[in-house]
């Protein structure tokens, strides 16, 4: 079974409007991580916004936010006010067990086209 | 930005060669890994390293051995190129169990 799932392969989305990518994860781990990462055109990997399991408040970092729904398993991302510069992958991730593991890796769903029009 | 550079950035190969790419970091991180990237599976790990001569094998390690010798660098080798390992490769590192991972670039490989 997939841990990371990301159900839309593209979405569409005007300039200034809100815009939310799907993410839902499966673990039986307590502690977990849970990552947002944008790769533009140009192919770099850029960390957006970070989730711990224990985090009571949905995490926010500029126009990103983390929606954060723990009994449904799912760290939605939220992008407020679209811009053209957003166009590009977004991938989801999760750290398992991330409090006392070594060397945990992350593991990746297989990640939404977001394009902006304007 | 994380001091992380993978080398060479392009690459082709021919079936049945040996091929070594290299990720080399600044931070003297303690943790770095091999990722591969192909279209409909997003990141997939390779190998990972959690100390100078610590490494273990990622979801997709068959074909591939890694080397960790300095705290800085981090080889990836596959050992006879197939056609199926054509990929971009990204290295990444991070610092701390609750950290983000930073990636380096990528090097695409073709093998031919």
């Amino acid at each position: 079974a997939q841990k990371i799932t990301q159900t839309q392969p593209g979405m569409f989305v005007q300039e200034k409007e809100a815009v939310t990518l799907d993410c839902t994860y499966d673990t039986s781990d307590q502690s977990y991580g849970l990552f947002w990462y944008k790769q533009p055109s140009s192919g770099e990997m850029i960390f957006l916004i970070y989730q711990g399991s224990y985090d009571e408040q949905n995490a926010t970092e500029g126009r990103y936010s983390l929606n954060f729904q723990k009994a449904r398993k799912s760290a939605n991302l939220v992008i407020s006010a679209s811009q053209l510069g957003d166009s590009a992958m977004y991938f989801c991730a999760m750290r398992e067990g991330w409090l006392y593991q070594a060397g945990t890796a992350l593991i990746f769903g297989k990640g939404t086209t977001l394009s902006v029009s304007s | 930005d994380a001091g992380i550079t993978q080398s060479p950035r392009h690459k082709v190969t021919e079936t049945g060669t040996p091929v070594t790419l290299r990720c080399h970091q600044t931070e003297n991180h303690r943790y770095m890994y091999w990722y591969r990237q192909d279209p409909g599976h997003g990141l997939r790990l390779i190998h990972y390293s959690y100390g100078v001569k610590d490494t273990d094998k990622g979801e997709v390690s068959d074909g591939y051995s890694v080397s960790r010798s300095k705290t800085e660098d981090f080889l990836l080798t596959l050992e006879s190129a197939t056609s199926s390992q054509t990929s971009v490769y990204f290295c990444a590192i991070r610092d701390s169990n609750n950290s983000p991972l930073h990636f380096g670039n990528g090097t695409r490989l073709t093998v031919t």
